[in-house]
């Protein structure tokens, strides 16, 4: 248990389906972020929040629309998706100040499968 | 973002230590170098962080260069639990102004034989 909770832990969507990824965070941190992991790559750094503020989208499809409505809460709202985007969609949060920060913690994942 | 390299795979026998290498010839004067480790089905746990000085925690040691281009992860005793993927990620200090998200290469998977 790292503190940071994902749901659901698996999914299968079809490419016509509206979905949603959820990740709670119980640690009271103040930024959180959505990662993506692909068979044989490595994770990929996709939306960073501060403060419930988007402070960096790495170049994501509009299909993918994050929401973050307070600091213990991230969503990943999911539309039209193709097979390719099937992948370990991980979660993290950690604490970040001006002047300190603290190691990243991370959930165990949705896993999702586009069909 | 400063670059790090490490071995794609290494293998270790159960209870014997293990040196898990990172090279990061690019990294700046305030980059802290961080481990990470990713267990199967698991999303990534962190390891240990330094900046100069060689670090011990409950998990591992870290060894840094004295020029800070490359550094080791020691786990002293490996167990079949630690079979896992490594990753080594520079990251700035806290009074930086550069990104601290962390950034991830491909690790290095450790194979841990009993």
């Amino acid at each position: 248990e790292t503190g940071v909770t994902q749901t659901p832990r698996h999914l299968v969507m079809g490419m016509t389906n509206k979905k949603s990824l959820k990740c709670e965070q119980h640690l009271g941190h103040n930024a959180m972020y959505w990662y993506k992991q692909s068979a044989k790559k490595p994770l990929e750094l996709m939306f960073v929040y501060n403060f419930k503020e988007q402070t960096e989208n790495n170049s994501v499809p509009s299909r993918f629309s994050p929401e973050c409505p307070n600091s213990s809460h991230l969503f990943l709202h999911l539309h039209t998706l193709q097979p390719e985007d099937s992948a370990l969609y991980l979660c993290a949060s950690s604490q970040e100040g001006q002047s300190s920060y603290t190691e990243a913690f991370f959930g165990q994942g949705t896993r999702l499968t586009v069909v | 973002d400063a670059k790090t390299t490490q071995p794609n795979s290494m293998e270790s026998n159960e209870e014997e230590p293990v040196h898990l290498p990172c090279n990061h010839s690019t990294i700046s004067g305030t980059d802290y170098i961080h481990w990470y480790r990713q267990l199967p089905s698991q999303g990534p746990e962190y390891v240990i962080h330094g900046l100069t000085s060689n670090v011990n925690n409950r998990m591992a040691s870290l060894a840094i260069a004295e020029d800070r281009k490359s550094s080791t992860l020691i786990l002293h005793r490996a167990t079949l639990r630690d079979a896992a993927v490594y990753y080594c990620i520079l990251r700035p200090g806290a009074m930086d102004t550069g990104r601290r998200a962390l950034t991830f290469g491909s690790g290095t998977r450790l194979q841990v034989q009993p």
